[in-house]
């Protein structure tokens, strides 16, 4: 079956730390992607990979980074964390066509302190 | 800017009930999907339309995808605790999904 896995459920940081969020995939997919999702708002793109080594910045990719060296894992950066990147963030990946069917992790809900 | 507006965003309703859940956009989309997510879990797709007017049955759902492809509709007949869960819709631009608000259904037994 299917699997993306993220490293953290919950995590807890402080204002102004560098947080890494991890997420891999065991399907062998080429497109892996980064989302927040808040109340109201649905889910907004981060940054997204159609590649090893490739990234491309989403809808609102303001304070994050990504690293992608390897095709199963994809990491999602927050250089230096604020309050207002208080969210829940999911990683998902799908196969060949980026805007095709997209298989999601369970999610990391990441509080900034 | 939202491209993707769901409503209602709140859905209370008994077992039994029948409800409709609306996907609109002002953009044309090449195919649309719909996705569940239960507490604690990620987005699981249900179904996706891709031709205009299109109409697909998944047991007691049902979906349409509007004959301009700008919108989109998810209908649930005879409502059960089962069905309690986000719906999201999504929508398929250049090299990515738009998705919508999403819409918290709860169905009470």
């Amino acid at each position: 079956d299917v699997k993306v896995t993220q490293s953290s459920r919950y995590l807890v940081k402080r204002t102004g730390e560098k947080v890494f969020l991890e997420c891999v995939q065991d399907m062998d997919h080429e497109n892996m992607f980064w989302y927040r999702q808040d109340p109201g708002l649905g889910l907004r793109l981060i940054y997204f990979s159609y590649d090893v080594k490739m990234k491309e910045k989403g809808d609102i990719p303001e304070g994050y980074s990504v690293s992608r060296e390897k095709k199963e894992r994809f990491s999602l950066i927050l250089e230096s964390a604020s309050t207002n990147q208080t969210s829940m963030y999911l990683c998902a990946s799908s196969p060949g066509w980026a805007k095709g069917p997209q298989h999601f992790g369970d999610g990391t809900r990441l509080s900034i302190l | 800017t939202q491209l993707l507006e769901q409503s209602p965003q709140f859905l209370s309703i008994q077992e039994g009930e029948n409800l409709t859940v609306y996907c609109n956009s002002s953009s044309v989309f090449s195919s649309l999907q719909w996705y569940r997510q239960e507490p604690g879990e990620g987005p699981v797709l249900l179904v996706t339309v891709v031709t205009g007017g299109e109409v697909k049955k998944l047991k007691r759902l049902t979906f349409q995808f509007g004959d301009a492809r700008k919108d989109s509709s998810l209908h649930i007949t005879a409502a059960q605790p089962g069905d309690t869960g986000l719906y999201l819709c999504a929508g398929a631009r250049t090299d990515k999904l738009i998705f919508g608000t999403g819409t918290r259904l709860q169905v009470f037994p």
